[in-house]
C-alpha cells in the first residue's frame, strides 16, 4: 500500500514558468516531509523540506506547501531552468525513516 | 571528493553468486541505510543502522544481510543473488542532530544486474 503518492509521472514546462509537482500521502501522523532530486546515474539530492508545523517553506526558487487537512504537499519551482530537469521524490520521514514516493520527472523546455 | 562513496558502481552477476556493496561517508554520521529503486516504484528502504552496535531491518529486507565495520562503512549483501535483485541501490547517510527528523543525504548508486 503506497502511503506517499506521486500521481503525475512526468511534467514538462516552458522554460522561466512555474513548474508544481504534487504529492499526497496517507498516514496523518507523518510530521516531516522533504523533497529530493535525482539525475541520471547520480544519487537523490535533498532539495527541500517542511515540518507539518508549518504550511510553506521557500528557499530561492523552490517554495514546498503543506496542507495537512488534505494530506497534500506541493513542490514549486519559480521560474523554471533547463537546469532543474531531473526526476523529483517526495519523500515522509516518520521516525527516523524515508519513505518515498514513485518519483514525477520534470523536464524544461525552452 | 563526495561526501557519500559507493563501490563498485556498476555490477553484473549470475544467479547463485555471493555478492557486497560496500558504502562509505566523511560526513561523520551515525545513521546509515541501504536503499533499491525499481523502475515506477521509487526508493525502498532495506536496512539502516543508528549506530555500530544498532542493525535495523527495512521493509525488503529478505535476501540482503549487513554489516556496520565502523561509523563510516556499512556494506549490503545478497547471499544469493537472484534476476528480481536487479536494481539500483543507494547508501544514505544522516546525523542524529534532527532528533525523529533526519535529512539523508544519498550516494551515487550501484547498479547491479542479475543474470
Amino acid at each position: 500500500d503506497q502511503q506517499v503518492k506521486q500521481n503525475s509521472p512526468s511534467l514538462s514546462v516552458q522554460e522561466g514558468r512555474i513548474s508544481i509537482l504534487n504529492c499526497d500521502y496517507t498516514n496523518s501522523m507523518f510530521d516531516y516531509f522533504l523533497w529530493y532530486k535525482k539525475y541520471p546515474a547520480e544519487g537523490p539530492t535533498f532539495l527541500i523540506s517542511i515540518s507539518s508545523i508549518k504550511d510553506k517553506n521557500e528557499d530561492g526558487r523552490f517554495t514546498v506547501f503543506l496542507n495537512k487537512s488534505a494530506k497534500h504537499l506541493s513542490l514549486h519551482i519559480v521560474p523554471s531552468q533547463p537546469g532543474d530537469s531531473a526526476v523529483y521524490f517526495c519523500a515522509a520521514s516518520p521516525f527516523y525513516k524515508l519513505i518515498f514516493g514513485t518519483g514525477t520527472r520534470l523536464q524544461v523546455f525552452p | 571528493d563526495a561526501d557519500v562513496t559507493q563501490t563498485p558502481r556498476n555490477r553484473i552477476t549470475k544467479t547463485g553468486k555471493r555478492i557486497m556493496l560496500e558504502c562509505s561517508q566523511t560526513k561523520g554520521h551515525d545513521r546509515m541505510y541501504w536503499y533499491r529503486q525499481d523502475p515506477g516504484l521509487g526508493l525502498r528502504l532495506i536496512y539502516y543502522s543508528f549506530d555500530v552496535k544498532d542493525i535495523n531491518k527495512g521493509e525488503i529486507s529478505d535476501g540482503y544481510s549487513v554489516s556496520r565495520q565502523a561509523q563510516a562503512k556499512f556494506s549490503l549483501s545478497l547471499e544469493s543473488a537472484i534476476p528480481n535483485q536487479t536494481a539500483l541501490y543507494f547508501c544514505a547517510t544522516s546525523d542524529a542532530s534532527g532528533g525523529t527528523t533526519d535529512t539523508q543525504y544519498f550516494g551515487p548508486g550501484t547498479r547491479l544486474t542479475v543474470l
